[in-house]
């Protein structure tokens, strides 16, 4: 078991690209999540995928994010046209079937200049 | 809808004294507890849950919190901290939607202590 990993781990971009950021959670969780932590604040729920199945997305995810998971394995979450607002840490999380505590990877920290 | 609310934002405290870090949640269903831990420019880690059973549960390094259905409350405490359990704490709760859960986070508390 080596843990929920993510990369990059560090992201620094301009305002109007596109970022994409992975996630790989423990190989036998099916449940993953993806969080946004903004500075002084506490995680905030993105999505979460059950396998390949992507079954919520809070509505802080505006249009131009979107986020994959093809093979119900690694998942990928895409922001296009960064603004400055989307700078924050971007955490996943994954957990089995029957549990209730989710374990997180280390995050991806977006600055947008 | 479920909710957590930390009291207090920063919490300054000597080394080895003891501390508190409190937290309060609103839930209309069955309640499940979690605190987290993040170092600076980490991820969170579970320190510990309360899922059911006995109301204090504890940590492997020192710290216990205490269910507490009548205050709606879930208080973490260390009887004596080290300038190492310097970090931000986070509770959270568990939420049921549409046949899946997810974990509701208050804005976390940061523990400072000091030599």
């Amino acid at each position: 078991d080596t843990g929920v990993s993510q990369d990059p781990r560090h992201k620094i971009t301009k305002r109007g690209q596109n970022v994409t950021f992975r996630c790989d959670p423990i190989s036998e969780h099916n449940r993953l999540y993806w969080y946004r932590q903004t500075l002084g604040q506490g995680p905030e729920f993105l999505t979460y995928f059950q396998n390949e199945a992507q079954l919520e997305k809070s509505r802080l995810l505006s249009d131009r994010f979107s986020a994959e998971r093809p093979k119900g394995s690694f998942s990928t979450l895409e922001i296009q046209r960064t603004e400055q607002g989307d700078s924050a840490m971007y955490l996943c999380a994954s957990k089995g079937g029957d549990s209730y505590e989710q374990y997180f990877g280390p995050g991806t920290r977006l600055t947008v200049t | 809808a479920q909710s957590v609310t930390q009291l207090d934002s920063q919490v300054p405290v000597f080394e080895e004294a003891p501390v508190e870090l409190r937290c309060n949640y609103s839930s209309s269903v069955s309640v499940y507890l979690f605190w987290y831990v993040q170092y600076p420019n980490q991820g969170l880690q579970l320190l510990l849950k309360y899922l059911s059973g006995s109301t204090l549960v504890e940590s492997i390094n020192g710290f216990e919190a205490e269910f507490n259905k009548s205050q709606t409350s879930f208080h973490l405490r260390k009887p004596s901290v080290h300038i190492s359990d310097t970090a931000e704490y986070f509770c959270a709760v568990v939420m049921f939607s549409g046949g899946y859960n997810k974990l509701i986070f208050g804005a976390g508390t940061r523990l400072a202590v000091h030599p």
